[in-house]
């Protein structure tokens, strides 16, 4: 149990176009996800918090309205990266919070999205 | 905000070597995890402590959380090439606050472990 899966794996886009990223959770019911952002040999990078039927709450420094946030239902949150340029080019990675006492509000991640901007 | 200092950041071992990688915070954390990562995926969690002093083992993998839940340990015997990746530590601030739910993850450390 506790799978997340991220679609798409891989993007490639031109500069000033948008990039949308989907994060499932598979087994189990998610109120909160979490989009994080890694640059290579790094750790994760909070980018939001992603609340089921409410407005993400960002991170200082992370502009909402370039990285666009949807929690729309229990296991989909969505990213959208709006006129991407090649400096947004990173790997992406989502995780879902399963809550409960027994689980200790683990976090389980996505494989991850790598977005290169052109 | 309760960081995590996680070390060595870097570590180049030869197969059959022991580990141990360290993180550290002035904070008290609810529950610590830690992670592994290999190049192009995501995390994914080896582990979870909750208990001041608890020790968990997995297989050759040791992690022990501290008696005041400020810090935990990563200890591996004898390494394998396989054990390669990134590890990460992450920590669950107490509950409350904007930071609730939130993991607060150390620098990481690269393990390469050469055959």
């Amino acid at each position: 149990g506790a799978v997340v899966s991220q679609h798409p794996s891989r993007v490639i886009c031109k500069s000033g176009t948008s990039v949308k990223i989907e994060c499932r959770s598979l087994d189990f019911q998610a109120t909160t996800m979490f989009w994080y952002r890694q640059f290579p040999k790094q750790s994760l990078m909070l980018m939001a918090t992603s609340n089921e039927g409410s407005k993400a709450t960002y991170e200082q420094g992370v502009e909402k309205d370039k990285f666009l946030i949807n929690h729309a239902s229990l296991t989909l949150s969505t990213l959208t990266v709006t006129s991407a340029h090649p400096e947004d080019s990173s790997f992406y990675i989502c995780s879902a919070r399963r809550a409960g006492t027994r689980h200790f509000d683990e976090q389980f991640f996505g494989p991850g999205t790598r977005l290169t901007v052109l | 905000t309760q960081l995590l200092e996680q070390s060595p950041q870097f570590l180049s071992i030869q197969e059959g070597e022991n580990l141990t990688v360290y993180c550290n915070s002035s904070s008290v954390f609810s529950s610590l995890q830690w992670y592994r990562q290999e190049p192009g995926e995501g995390p994914v969690l080896l582990v979870t402590v909750v208990t001041g002093g608890e020790v968990k083992k997995l297989k050759r993998l040791t992690f022990q959380f501290g008696d005041a839940r400020k810090d935990s340990s990563l200890h591996i015997t004898a390494a394998q090439p396989g054990d390669t990746g990134l590890y990460l530590c992450a920590g669950r601030p107490n509950a409350g606050g904007t930071s609730y739910g939130k993991l607060t993850f150390g620098q990481g450390t690269i393990l390469t472990v050469h055959p």
